[in-house]
């Protein structure tokens, strides 16, 4: 059974600091692993995804971060703003085939 | 790029009837499509895997006749919900995948279902 833990369940940052979001994996394909970013209402949006040959990726002011020792991967959020309070899902592959399983989202609030 | 979407936003209808969702990718082909479920400050939930041309596969527990799913083409699948009960009421969101080897999923805004 492939799992995703995602944490934390919620995250308060101040504007203008990092936000720091972690997903560990279990059981799944190895080949990539993207962040969803979900306002209410809405549905989840293409953050940023990386695939394992590489430890980070950085796009603008977010950046995944890969361990694969460890099999963890996480999002940090620099100089957060307001406009980034959101939920955020992380996700991995199933192993042979194409579907997704989300982690359990985190709620960001960037507080002024 | 990458644009999906989906009809309607939001639908109220009476239990015991059938409601109908469309899924698009507007900029794409996508042989596959997805389907989840989303309860409020929870997370996605897949229901069912579309596929262009064939039938849909279901998660375990997901009652294939209640949740009916076509892909008639590369552009668009339907999600029916059946003899609808107000358990029922959730926030149905799709995705469509990038063609080929390619992994990203890009999801439509979602559909509000209320069952009265």
């Amino acid at each position: 059974q492939q799992q995703v833990k995602q944490s934390p369940q919620s995250l308060i940052v101040q504007k203008g600091g990092i936000s720091i979001i972690n997903c560990a994996y279990e059981n799944t394909a190895f080949d990539y692993f993207p962040w969803y970013q979900q306002f209410p209402g809405k549905g989840p949006a293409l953050l940023i995804a990386i695939r394992p040959d590489v430890s980070e990726k950085k796009e603008g002011r977010f950046t995944i971060s890969f361990n694969k020792s460890a099999k963890q991967f996480s999002l940090h959020i620099m100089d957060s703003q307001p406009g980034d309070s959101a939920t955020y899902f992380c996700a991995a592959p199933r192993p042979g085939n194409e579907k997704l399983t989300f982690g359990t989202g985190t709620r960001l609030t960037i507080i002024p | 790029g990458a644009v999906v979407s989906q009809h309607p936003s939001w639908v109220i209808c009476k239990s015991g009837t059938s409601v109908k969702i469309e899924c698009r990718s507007l900029d794409f082909q996508a042989t596959t499509m997805f389907w989840y479920r989303q309860f409020p400050k929870q997370s996605l939930m897949l229901m069912a895997t579309s596929n262009e041309g064939s039938k849909a596969t279901y998660e375990q527990g997901v009652e294939k006749d209640k949740f009916l799913i076509n892909h008639a083409s590369l552009t668009l699948s339907t999600l029916t919900v059946t003899s609808a009960h107000p358990e029922d009421s959730s926030f149905y969101i799709c995705s469509a995948k990038l063609p080929g080897l390619l992994r990203e999923q890009y999801f439509g805004p979602g559909t509000r279902l209320t069952v009265t």
